[in-house]
């Protein structure tokens, strides 16, 4: 089962804007987690927040948590052809599980 | 600091044949992880080792998967026997801190089945 939802499901976008990605999930959380994925290769941690943090940075990433609509969005500032890659939201629930969306498909023409 | 290491990267085998993947995580990381992924989808849990014992297997179609976590350090799972639907990725993956720390992923392994 895959509690996050991450919208939209894909997104092009042009070398030097910014991307958003958002996630939504259902049951209450410790933590929310952003991973890249690119083609053929395994998941990177990108970064995490707590569910007592509102914001996060980590240099170009910018990573907001709403616990009261059970959303979090990932924004990547000045994106570069290098960014393109599959990003998953992850939440960690109490029961210790890291459980994973499906993923967005981010696509940056340089 | 080696990364998890997973062999093998690839393996093409035919349906009801058995097949093994092998995973060594970070040295030093008591929690594992076997996900699997399918075309387009995120990784789902399969299984969650601490140490030599498996704290989540309810993901886990023992009818025809087994893994094992000797000594607390690498990890096998296998599949017996595998039918075409299990063609996918199997992503290990390790962690320091279970309760709520990130995980570090290896390249994982990717099976096809004929």
């Amino acid at each position: 089962s895959q509690q996050g939802e991450e919208d939209p499901q894909a997104l092009s976008i042009q070398e030097g804007e910014n991307a958003t990605m958002n996630c939504s999930y259902k049951t209450s959380i410790n933590n929310l987690q952003w991973y890249r994925q690119n083609s053929g290769r395994g998941l990177v941690h990108l970064i995490l927040i707590r569910s007592n943090e509102r914001e996060k940075h980590s240099g170009r990433l910018r990573v907001t948590l709403d616990t009261s609509k059970k959303s979090s969005s990932l924004l990547i500032t000045a994106s570069r052809a290098a960014d393109t890659a599959s990003y998953f939201c992850a939440t960690h629930g109490a029961n210790s599980k890291l459980t994973f969306g499906k993923g967005i498909t981010l696509s940056v023409r340089p | 600091e080696a990364g998890v290491v997973q062999s093998p990267r690839y393996k093409i085998i035919e349906k009801k044949q058995p097949v093994a993947f092998w995973c060594n995580p970070i040295s030093g990381h008591n929690t594992l992880y076997w996900y699997l992924q399918n075309l387009g989808q995120g990784p789902e849990l399969l299984i969650r080792y601490e140490n030599e014992e498996a704290v989540d297997d309810s993901q886990l179609p023992k009818d025809r998967f087994s893994a094992e976590r000797l000594k607390g350090v690498d990890s096998t799972l296998k599949i017996q026997p595998a039918e075409l639907g299990d063609s996918a990725v199997y992503l290990c993956a390790s962690s320091s801190t279970p309760d709520r720390g990130h995980l570090f992923f290896g390249p994982g392994t990717r099976l096809t089945v004929l």
